[in-house]
């Protein structure tokens, strides 16, 4: 079974200050994603990462494939209170069904 | 972009009554649709893959007697909760793809299921 592993579960910090959510897997995935949900709504992709090693960024986020294909990061800088939500990755192994990981609340204090 | 709209977003119900919800395609022609679970502060759980025109594929654990898919065409897939109780109480999440784009998903808003 494919797992795919977040750190932190939770993270809540100041306005401004920059963070890391990171993504592990011990499966390789063809391709992986990453979204921002708000309570009571669906998952909005943020970005796809396809190549190993690949760096996508997004305004203030980063995005980072790893270069064996199974693990990423997400990395936000100068956090705002509107990047308050669940973060979640998700892993294609190449048949376009994803695998979420366990995910990670971030909340940021204005 | 493309728009998946997901009905009802919130239900409430008797146990041991079938409740349905509908996820369709508002702009675009689905071959795929997925279902997923979530429970509350959790990530999202695969439950079975919707294939216009064929049954849909479930995951392991996944009761297909208990949940029914069925998608009739190619904006629409309904899942069905058959005898539902309080246990299957959850947020349901559809998804679908382009068929030129397999690999984003786009996600319908959700539907918040109570069973009493």
């Amino acid at each position: 079974t494919q797992l795919l592993e977040q750190s932190p579960q939770f993270l809540s910090i100041q306005e401004g200050e920059n963070l890391t959510v990171y993504c592990n897997s011990s499966s390789v995935f063809s391709s992986l994603q990453w979204y921002r949900q708000e309570p009571g709504e669906g998952p909005v992709l943020l970005v796809t990462v396809v190549t190993g090693g690949e760096v996508k960024k997004l305004k203030r986020l980063t995005f980072q494939f790893g270069d064996a294909r199974k693990d990423s990061s997400l990395h936000i800088t100068a956090a705002q209170p509107g990047d308050t939500g669940l973060y979640l990755c998700a892993g294609d192994s190449g048949t376009y069904k994803y695998i979420f990981g366990t995910g990670t609340r971030l909340k940021v204090l204005a | 972009g493309a728009v998946v709209s997901q009905h009802p977003s919130r239900v409430i119900c008797k146990s041991g009554t079938s409740v349905k919800i509908e996820c369709r395609s508002l702009d675009f022609q689905a071959t795929t649709m997925f279902w997923y679970r979530q429970f509350p502060k959790k990530s999202l759980m695969l439950m079975a893959t919707s294939n216009e025109g064929s049954k849909a594929t479930y995951e392991q654990g996944v009761e297909k007697d208990k949940f029914l898919i069925n998608h009739a065409s190619l904006t629409l897939s309904t899942l069905t909760v058959t005898s539902a109780h309080p246990e299957d109480s959850s947020f349901y999440i559809c998804s679908a793809s382009l068929p030129v784009a397999k690999n984003i998903q786009y996600f319908g808003a959700g539907t918040r299921l109570s069973v009493l």
